[in-house]
């Protein structure tokens, strides 16, 4: 089982340019989440989809857009990249809806984005 | 809304001895709790969560976590400590009453166990 798959693994960007960060996973979870990790912020949920055609802003959702394709795929868009957006990415995958509120997430292994 | 708190950003622990690291947290509804590990360069893998009306959970690796109703804490203890376990953890919690499927991380603590 592949779990979740994130790519790219590394992306660097010059201020403005936009790009999509792709996640997939195939464990047939509803709920779907992108985080970015900074050095002493910890993880900073960006936006979330609790379910298929659904989605949700997080703590830090300005200078993004998802877009849940279907129950596998949730993609994170960066329409012009800024320097503070350089950080680590990671995609992640519940069951909870089907499994409980307390089913834990899956991560996959993240994108390590630079803005410059 | 809900938040969690890890009030420390390192713990120094000599192998052999037990560890502690600290959780906090706030909901509007029951508490679904949970810790992460992050070993270097590496995603999240998840160590233990709370099961309703169980004081002390256990998870992976030799951890376990106290949960304390009173003082809205979660705490990862592990009786014997081995330099395998430095390592970065993370809580998280999830809401049962606003946006349940809304899972909020603490900032981290890195924990180091000395030979």
């Amino acid at each position: 089982n592949a779990g979740v798959t994130q790519t790219p693994k590394f992306q660097v960007l010059k201020t403005g340019q936009s790009m999509t960060l792709q996640c997939a996973q195939d464990m047939n979870h509803n709920s779907m989440y992108w985080y970015r990790q900074d050095p002493g912020m910890g993880l900073r949920l960006i936006y979330y989809s609790a379910s298929e055609g659904t989605t949700d802003k997080g703590e830090v959702p300005n200078g993004y857009n998802v877009s849940r394709l279907n129950k596998r795929e949730f993609s994170l868009r960066l329409e012009s990249a800024a320097p503070s957006q350089t950080s680590v990415y990671f995609c992640a995958s519940s069951e909870a809806l089907a499994g409980g509120w307390n089913s834990p997430l899956h991560f996959g292994n993240g994108t390590r984005l630079t803005v410059t | 809304a809900q938040s969690v708190a890890q009030p420390e950003d390192q713990v120094n622990v000599a192998e052999g001895n037990p560890l502690t690291v600290k959780c906090t947290y706030s909901v509007s509804g029951n508490p679904y709790l949970f810790w992460y590990v992050q070993y270097p360069n590496r995603g999240l893998q998840f160590l233990l969560k709370y099961i309703t009306g169980d004081n002390l959970v256990k998870g992976s690796y030799g951890f376990e976590a106290e949960f304390n109703k009173s003082q809205t804490s979660f705490h990862l203890k592990k009786p014997s400590a081995l330099v395998s376990d430095s390592a970065l953890y993370f809580c998280a919690v999830r809401d049962s009453w606003s946006s349940a499927s809304k899972i909020i991380f603490g900032s981290g603590t890195r924990l180091s166990i000395r030979p």
